[in-house]
């Protein structure tokens, strides 16, 4: 099983809908969490980190669910801008590498 | 403004050749790291560093070298032995080791002939 597991998508979505990603990960003694946004041939971005149960910034939420062992990005009224990979990233606190990447969702929004 | 660099953003290398990318902050940020990405897969860890002349390998460090001489740099050297070099490198740097508020650069595309 793979440390952080993403649906590679591709999410195709019409402007305005709501969309959700879901990011399962292995170690349940994970502490932080947060989701990137990269467009295509750019470098990530920091997009939210969440701490606690989950965390909300405009349109975008997300949700941790620590006894499911995944945490969710929920994203209102898509505009096409937000057109982009999400990558999930975990903070396993091993002691040795403690971040560990999702491979990425694909989001486009159509008009 | 505060940012992180790389350079060069392409590069062609023919096999054989050892190449050194790019990477300074000034963001006064400790840590640093290096990254690969593939299509297909997760971003994978080089080389990290925590502090200046103390640096480690991560997942992949096999063909690679690096440098922390000073704060705001943590240059990578892409060496023959690395049998699959073709890649997109990013560096990164965060205020706090494992932190996961990550700052990238614009990353290094890297093609070998």
């Amino acid at each position: 099983r793979k440390e952080v597991e993403q649906d590679p998508g591709p999410f195709n979505v019409p402007e305005g809908a709501t969309v959700a990603f879901n990011c399962t990960y292995s170690n349940s003694a994970s502490q932080s969490f947060f989701w990137y946004r990269q467009d295509c041939r750019k470098e990530p971005k920091l997009l939210m980190s969440v701490y606690s149960s989950g965390n909300e910034d405009g349109r975008f939420t997300a949700q941790l669910n620590r006894a499911s062992q995944y945490i969710s990005l929920l994203i209102r009224d898509s505009k096409l801008s937000d057109s982009a990979t999400y990558l999930c990233v975990v903070n396993f606190q091993t002691g040795a590498n403690n971040l560990f990447f999702g491979t990425g969702t694909r989001l486009t929004v159509i008009p | 403004d505060g940012g992180i660099t790389q350079s060069p953003k392409y590069l062609f290398r023919k096999e054989g050749q050892n190449v050194t990318l790019s990477c300074e902050q000034n963001l006064n940020h400790d840590a640093m790291y290096w990254y690969r990405q593939d299509p297909g897969q997760g971003l994978r860890l080089i080389y990290y560093s925590q502090i200046v002349n103390d640096f480690q390998k991560g997942d992949i460090a096999e063909g690679y070298s690096v440098s922390r001489e000073k704060k705001e740099s943590f240059p990578l050297t892409v060496t023959s032995a690395q049998k699959n070099p073709t890649a997109f490198y990013l560096c990164a740097s965060s205020r706090g080791l494992w932190t996961g508020e990550l700052f990238f650069g614009e990353g290094s595309r890297l093609t070998v002939l």
